[in-house]
């Protein structure tokens, strides 16, 4: 069993539906990542969070430190949020991080 | 804005031949390290090094080792590459926690022939 387990590995959604992908991971942590990566494109960091929720336009982030689960949520979707994305969560050691196996996420208009 | 810069985009290499990928940071981070992301097994973490001259082996190593000589450079060196090393390879710098968070190269997609 990996440690970070994301859900669904693929989604597929029309423009402005509310999306959200779960993230679970059984190790303990200092943070927890989500991660976002076009097609082609580098990986950029949305959140990094480690309690409660952190809101950055239409990107939600949740974390539930007690159930090891975090959401990302997107609302109002649009094609431009097709990517993949990963969550990850860090240990404390030398700042490694466990990646989940990401979420493929296409948005038609 | 911290740049973390991987030399090459895309690279073609022979089987059996010595390969280098360098990556280079503005920010003076102890933190470098080398991840490999491949379909279906999502990112998986090569070498990493939390200072000048100190590596440690992540959960894949075989076939690779790393240079750390200056803070701003870690290198990833394939000894004899392989087909099986064909791959995207990204460096990254970072803490890993809420408040020193984590930021990825652009990648290096290497094809091995």
């Amino acid at each position: 069993k990996n440690e970070v387990e994301q859900s669904p590995q693929n989604l597929t959604a029309q423009e402005g539906e509310f999306i959200t992908i779960n993230c679970s991971y059984s190790v303990g942590i200092s943070a927890l990542h989500w991660l976002q990566q076009h097609p082609g494109g580098g990986i950029v960091s949305l959140f990094m969070l480690s309690s409660g929720k952190k809101k950055h336009g239409r990107l939600i982030a949740t974390i539930n430190i007690q159930e090891k689960h975090s959401s990302l949520h997107i609302t109002a979707s649009h094609p431009r949020d097709s990517a993949v994305y990963i969550c990850a969560v860090g240990g404390t050691s030398y700042g490694k991080l466990t990646f989940g196996q990401g979420t493929i996420l296409t948005v038609h208009p | 804005d911290v740049k973390v810069t991987q030399s090459s985009r895309y690279l073609v290499k022979r089987t059996g031949e010595k390969v280098f990928l360098e990556c280079v940071q503005d920010m003076d981070h102890e933190n470098m390290f080398w991840y490999r992301q491949d379909p279906g097994l999502g990112l998986r973490l090569i070498y990493f090094s939390y200072d000048v001259k100190m590596k440690e082996k992540g959960d894949i190593p075989e076939g690779y080792s790393v240079s750390r000589e200056k803070k701003e450079r870690f290198s990833l060196i394939l000894e004899s590459a392989s087909t099986n090393q064909t791959s995207m390879y990204l460096c990254a710098i970072g803490a890993g926690t809420e408040f020193y968070g984590y930021t990825f190269g652009s990648g290096t997609r290497l094809t091995v022939v």
